[in-house]
């Protein structure tokens, strides 16, 4: 079956800077790779999602990167701001729509 | 974006008894709910999916008779923790999807709800 590798564990950055959160896959059969943010006590929320036909896909100041030969992708947040402060998750599936494999997640911290 | 509920938000109970967590699209009819669990500080890990109207798949290791899943409407998923134990203590998130095709208001189809916090003691 699918394993999610998430790194780093834990991040701090300062505000203003940038922030990336890596992650792999072992199931070449994944083409759905979605980003959440968690905030504690709450159910995941998704921030951005990129799927194995776009090799980039940006939003304002959030960006992921899809390399699917490496079976790997990554997010990038740029501008800190310590509301982004919280846990994200990678996660991969099938297609959107069909159920996840999450990476173990990473602990932001941004500090003013 | 599309809403789901979760109810109830937490909730305590004595060891030995049964818990059901509801979860609800609010404003979409979900033909796939899924249920995952999340202890502290750690990953969501998938329990089971289920199809409106037909059993719900398991996920290895994951008991089927202590984790009743019941996906009686296109609307409603309910997840029954029975003879609840102090390990079954954890987070426990749903989310509904309508099959890709069928969707029609944003660019995905997976909404999860806020999660119920079940303490068992």
């Amino acid at each position: 079956g699918e394993n999610v590798e998430q790194h780093p564990s834990t991040l701090s950055v300062q505000e203003g800077d940038s922030a990336v959160i890596k992650c792999t896959y072992s199931d070449s059969a994944s083409n759905y790779f979605p980003w959440y943010k968690q905030e504690l006590g709450k159910g995941p929320q998704l921030i951005i999602d990129i799927r194995s036909n776009v090799g980039e896909k940006k939003d304002q100041r959030i960006a992921v990167t899809l390399n699917k030969t490496a079976k790997h992708f990554s997010l990038h947040i740029t501008e800190t701001q310590p509301e982004d402060s919280a846990v994200y998750f990678c996660a991969a599936g099938i297609q959107a729509g069909t159920a996840l494999i999450f990476g173990k997640g990473t602990t932001l911290s941004v500090s003013s | 974006g599309a809403v789901v509920s979760q109810h109830p938000s937490w909730v305590i109970c004595k060891s030995g008894t049964s818990v059901k967590i509801e979860c609800r699209s609010l404003d979409f009819q979900a033909t796939t709910m899924f249920w995952y669990r999340q202890f502290p500080k750690q990953s969501l890990m998938l329990m089971a999916t289920s199809n409106e109207g037909s059993k719900a798949t398991y996920e290895q290791g994951v008991e089927k008779d202590k984790f009743l899943i019941n996906h009686a409407s296109l609307t409603l998923s309910t997840l029954t923790v029975t003879s609840a134990h102090p390990e079954d203590s954890s987070f426990y998130i749903c989310s509904a999807s309508i099959l890709p095709g069928r969707a029609s208001r944003s660019s995905y189809e997976q909404y999860f709800g806020p999660g119920t916090r079940l303490t068992v003691t």
